[in-house]
């Protein structure tokens, strides 16, 4: 199956971009690369996810490497509300495989 | 609005007890999830669904079932409750099949096992 790896945790100033990484070199080429955070107490919610080429939308933008072997989940500007853990996940047919993610904590 | 509900969203229990989580979706999604969530381990599938009377083992099924009778619930049960079971679950539902689709997750429920 196909994995990822994330930084445990990341600090980001207030206001700052935040740039968080991710590494999936045994990707397949149907696999997509979805990105999902999970609040304090609450279920993961779905952030951003992309094939092949870069993607924004209103809450983040993904940079998808080249070769597809890593990506970067960029917030443009952080906030408190931003804090969280951030998961970078393949999906394989319909199932998606959540590694341990990354903790983000905002520094006001 | 469409929603995902669980409940009870706590629950304590005695080892060798059955329990039964619910998992009620408005999205009319075909394809349902479970999930348990531990410390160091991130979220891990427990069974789907792709459809009413369809269901599949997921990577940590043993000791859990679930059944889909209808397409808004899929709830889990466990036969005979362990403390290795004591975990938070979270229920997902998604559209369609398509490795694109977002999951929408509800709110999740915490199960301790005594």
């Amino acid at each position: 199956d196909a994995k990822t790896t994330q930084p445990n945790s990341m600090e980001s100033n207030e206001e700052e971009p935040v740039h968080l990484p991710c590494n999936h070199s045994t990707i397949s080429g149907t696999d997509y690369i979805h990105w999902y955070r999970q609040l304090p107490s609450q279920g993961p919610e779905y952030v951003i996810h992309g094939l092949t080429s870069n993607v924004n939308n209103r809450m983040a933008s993904l940079a998808i490497a080249e070769d597809r072997k890593s990506s970067t989940l960029i917030l443009h500007r952080a906030t408190l509300r931003d804090a969280a853990v951030y998961y970078c996940i393949l999906t394989t047919g319909n199932q998606f495989y959540f590694g341990t993610g990354t903790s983000l904590t905002v520094i006001p | 609005d469409a929603e995902i509900t669980q409940s009870p969203r706590h629950k304590i229990i005695e080892t060798g007890r059955q329990v039964t989580l619910a998992c009620h979706q408005t999205w009319n999604h075909n394809n349902m999830f479970w999930y348990r969530q531990d410390l160091g381990h991130g979220l891990r599938l427990i069974h789907y669904s792709y459809g009413v009377h369809d269901t599949n083992k997921g990577e940590v099924s043993d000791g859990y079932s679930v059944s889909r009778s209808n397409t808004e619930d899929l709830p889990l049960t466990l036969e005979s409750a362990a403390s290795s079971q004591t975990s938070v679950y979270f229920c997902a539902s998604k559209e369609g099949r398509g490795t694109y689709n977002e999951q929408f997750f509800g709110p999740g429920t915490r199960l301790t096992v005594l």
